[in-house]
């Protein structure tokens, strides 16, 4: 069975350091057909994607958020991690990781995200 | 960036209604459309992805169609668990990939 599963703290200060993990399972994060993005979702907001990481360790990040983002991977735990340094108020969100699939067919080929996680809460506030 | 904008942003039908929404983007996207349908608490579900092949498991009421700059989601007839929000998502070769705002489907 396929899933991914978000751990990180519930509250976190302002000007602090986020920390995100996804731990997956049923799949290898080594598997070139796939990878793991993070979103984010405020309350009555729709989603906001922030960053990928595929399967050889390339790495893709919003452009709003470049600066403050950094996504790795473990690939022998099966985990994602997703750091955000100097949180405000405003990235009070859930944040949820998605397995993306790679569908091949000539002459192209198709990314979707066909798994998610059930998403963390995180709260930034003093 | 790619913008996607869908209409409606909401949407009021009944059981048995036939559901159709947008999805707009202010570039050419070639196929590169996926649909999700989220819950309220819940992580969003792939419905559909290449603009119209229908992930495994969704029913077959759901169909998607478009290429280019305009998507659209049809629903043929609208199911008690049908009522959720809808997004569009663009996902052409390489990262960023964007989000529409969403569209929230209504009990009339």
């Amino acid at each position: 069975q396929v899933t991914l599963k978000e751990s990180g703290p519930v509250l976190v200060k302002p000007t602090e350091t986020l920390t995100l993990t996804c731990t997956v399972s049923g799949f290898s994060l080594s598997n070139v057909r796939m990878g793991v993005s993070w979103m984010r979702q405020s309350p009555g907001k729709p989603l906001e994607w922030l960053a990928h990481i595929f399967s050889n360790d390339e790495k893709s990040y919003s452009p709003s958020l470049r600066t403050r983002l950094t996504i790795s991977k473990d690939t022998s735990k099966s985990q994602v991690v997703l750091t955000m340094t100097n949180v405000d108020p405003v990235d009070t969100a859930t944040y949820f990781c998605a397995r993306v699939q790679r569908y091949n067919t000539w002459p192209t080929s198709y990314w979707y995200f066909d798994l998610w996680g059930r998403g963390t809460l995180v709260a930034v506030s003093s | 960036d790619i913008q996607l904008t869908q209409s409606p942003s909401f949407l009021s039908a009944s059981v048995g209604d036939r559901v159709i929404i947008t999805c707009r983007a202010s570039q050419a996207i070639g196929s590169y459309v996926a649909w999700y349908q989220q819950k309220p608490g819940k992580a969003p579900s792939l419905l559909i992805y290449a603009a119209s092949t229908l992930q495994s498991g969704v029913p077959s009421r759901f169909s998607g169609s478009g290429s280019g700059t305009e998507f659209t989601l049809t629903i043929s007839s609208l199911q008690p668990e049908d009522f959720a929000t809808y997004f569009c998502q663009q996902l052409i070769s390489n990262p960023p990939w964007t989000f529409g705002q969403g569209t929230k489907v209504e009990v009339k």
